[in-house]
């Protein structure tokens, strides 16, 4: 089915381990987005993607690697996990700006517990 | 730095009743976009409603509209007729034309009532 994915929904690894957080678009959607969720504070943006090869930093970067090789994959690495990354993880698209929507697609999150 | 600030933590409904729910934005750009989010327990990030500000008039959803007063940077939310369903977390966002970092509210999270 058409639409953006995540994977896994849920993890839970250990303080100092890397994890790398999936996400497939099956729209061809040119920008691609990672979202943490946490309490009291909303949806902040790590790091977004305007094409293939093209990323840079968002809000919360700290902590975090992104790599964008083919326009429907946009993993999140965590090279050390720390607590303070337990979160929930959102990946969103949309399409190009020209097409003015500027809406944001959401996949279903991923729930990371680092313990 | 633009931010979104929803004032109103939680917020409870009689079911059939309207509520509305509050946000206010700060930016010194001129063109942009505001959003309504929904996130029902099953998480998943759903669009509500959508408003350009260079359009004076409010958007509306079936049963969602809006109340956008780009003087006060004001963005409400109005649920009139309010269901079962409608109870979830709501995010206000804001977004310009020309930057893709979309910032979002603390959400509020809406109780409906039977």
């Amino acid at each position: 089915d058409a639409g953006i994915t995540q994977s896994p929904r849920y993890k839970i690894t250990e303080t100092g381990r890397q994890v790398t957080l999936m996400c497939h678009q099956t729209w061809s959607h040119s920008y691609m987005f990672w979202y943490r969720q946490d309490l009291g504070h909303g949806l902040r943006l790590i790091y977004y993607s305007a094409a293939a090869d093209i990323t840079d930093k968002g809000e919360v970067p700290d902590g975090y690697v992104v790599s964008r090789s083919k326009t429907e994959n946009f993993p999140l690495t965590l090279e050390s996990a720390t607590r303070s990354q337990t979160s929930v993880y959102f990946c969103a698209s949309n399409p190009d700006r020209v097409q003015r929507q500027y809406e944001q697609y959401f996949g279903p999150g991923t729930r990371l517990t680092v313990t | 730095a633009q931010t979104v600030t929803q004032s109103q933590p939680e917020m409870s409904v009689q079911e059939a009743e309207t509520v509305t729910l509050s946000c206010t934005y700060d930016t010194s750009e001129s063109d942009y976009y505001l959003f309504w989010y929904k996130q029902p327990p099953s998480r998943q990030m759903i669009l509500v409603i959508r408003q350009e500000a260079y359009k004076q008039q409010n958007a509306t959803e079936n049963r969602f509209s809006v109340n956008f007063q780009k003087a006060a940077k004001s963005f409400s939310l109005k649920i009139s007729d309010s269901q079962l369903g409608d109870a979830a977390m709501y995010f206000c966002a804001y977004r310009t034309y020309n930057n893709n970092d979309m910032r979002f509210g603390a959400g509020t999270r809406l109780t409906v009532k039977p």
